[in-house]
């Protein structure tokens, strides 16, 4: 089957890093897309990883390593604001989206 | 304009009763979905619609009946529910969905929050 794994819930502190891990076992790679969802609103759009590497927006980040089957999302500057779910969700042979359950980041002052 | 809209955001219902969730998008997009959020599980995709045709029914029951009247709306319309159906329902459009190869990004609604008594 295909699955995608994430941490169920991490905490970090205000002004510091945190890196969210996502690995997958799909029916193949088409991309690896993370999104933010803050409770009761709309996942919104973060980030998406074709090749291997670390694609970098203002203070989030993204690695992909296709060979590990493994993504992380790194979290820079960390802000109350940043409390959120996160996403990850692959696109697999058939271009179909496979969702993780989402990471839950707590954020303390 | 507001990307993707939802209405209700939240929704009680009885088991016997029927009710429709309704969607809308400004986005321009050919592609829209429906997707069960429940606690702690991975998004539930149910339904995707291309260019207002279904392309896609994740062996749904009958009890979810999606409708797609033009590329800028979607509805789902639900009638005896199960209390296991309470969850988060999302809706979502992309420019083109995956049978056109896209690796497009998908948009999503704020959601509708379902509560089945």
């Amino acid at each position: 089957g295909q699955n995608i794994d994430q941490p169920t819930e991490m905490t970090a502190t205000e002004g510091a890093i945190v890196q969210i891990n996502c690995t997958y076992q799909t029916s193949g790679f088409n991309g690896l897309f993370w999104y933010q969802q803050h409770a009761g609103e709309a996942p919104t759009f973060l980030s998406y990883n074709v090749l291997d590497g670390l694609e970098e927006k203002g203070r989030f980040s993204s690695f992909l390593s296709r060979s590990k089957g493994y993504s992380y999302l790194l979290l820079k500057e960390l802000q109350m604001k940043d409390s959120a779910s996160y996403l990850c969700a692959v696109k697999d042979s058939n271009y179909q989206l496979i969702w993780g359950a989402g990471t839950k980041l707590i954020i303390k002052p | 304009e507001t990307g993707v809209t939802q209405t209700p955001r939240h929704l009680v219902m009885g088991m016997t009763n029927k009710k429709s969730l309704k969607c809308e998008q400004h986005l321009g997009h050919n592609a829209m979905y429906w997707y069960k959020q429940s606690a702690k599980k991975p998004l539930e995709l149910m339904f995707v619609y291309s260019l207002e045709e279904r392309v896609e029914n994740n062996s749904v029951p009958s009890r979810f009946s999606p409708e797609c009247p033009n590329s800028s709306h979607l509805f789902l319309h639900l009638h005896t529910l199960q209390p296991e159906d309470s969850a988060l329902y999302l809706c979502a459009s992309s420019p083109r969905d995956w049978t056109s190869g896209g690796t497009d990004t998908q948009y999503f609604g704020p959601g509708t929050r379902l509560t089945v008594l």
